[in-house]
């Protein structure tokens, strides 16, 4: 059975970075078939899709924050991690790290989601 | 980018009824080549992550019951509930992944019992 979880701080300062590890259990993270990802998940602006990776290395990002985030994989620990600079109060949701097929976005699988709050 | 709407915001259906949620897209995410629609629907309960229900806007994944399916094509899109259960109270969202991995989701609509 497939699962997710995702780690990290609960609240960050603006201007800051939010750095977030999900790490996959029951799966590897080196398979071809799939491709890793960030959602989040906002009162404001509902689910968004942030950033998605395959292990071979192509990553695809969300035009509208491209510029502030980064993704990397750990083969060895089978975890991927978030970076998203310059944060400001309206990166304050719910992180979820999520699983699709690798050519196809829907995602068949999620962590539990971690709220991370951007507050000083 | 593509737009979802979804309608309505929220439905209070009694139990055993049938629920119907729509989604429009602000352009077609059927693909010609291969005849397929790149939608796909979830269910969010409280407190939990999205569950994805349907994939290729008709597909139920695996172990979803029945009582749902996804129906339309091009731009409308429908969720049912044949038969609404006490486990159904959720929002529940539509998503177009005709950019893959790009991908967009509606607003989300809620559901209750009536």
């Amino acid at each position: 059975q497939l699962q997710l979880q995702e780690s990290g701080p609960g609240l960050v300062k603006p201007s800051e970075t939010l750095s977030l590890t999900c790490t996959v259990s029951g799966g590897s993270i080196t398979s071809s078939t799939y491709c890793w990802g960030w959602v989040r998940q906002s009162p404001g602006k509902g689910l968004e899709w942030i950033v998605s990776k395959y292990y071979s290395g192509r990553t695809f990002y969300n035009p509208s924050l491209k510029s502030r985030v980064s993704i990397s994989v750990d083969a060895s620990k089978n975890q991927f991690s978030l970076n998203l600079n310059s944060v400001t109060a309206a990166d304050t949701a719910v992180y979820y790290c999520a699983r699709h097929y690798a050519d196809v976005n829907w995602f068949d699988a999620w962590g539990q989601g971690t709220l991370v709050t951007v507050s000083s | 980018d593509i737009v979802m709407t979804q309608s309505p915001d929220s439905l209070a259906v009694s139990l055993g009824e049938r629920a119907t949620i729509n989604c429009k897209s602000s352009r077609s995410v059927l693909n010609s080549s291969n005849n397929k629609n790149y939608l796909a629907w979830y269910q969010q309960k409280p407190g939990q992550s999205p569950k994805l229900l349907i994939y290729w806007a008709s597909t139920r994944e695996s172990g979803v019951p029945d009582r749902f399916s996804g129906s339309g094509s091009g731009t409308d899109f429908t969720l049912t509930i044949s038969s609404l259960q006490a486990e159904d109270v959720a929002v529940y969202y539509c998503q177009e992944y005709y950019a893959t991995p790009m991908c967009s989701f509606g607003q989300g609509t809620k559901i209750e019992i009536k």
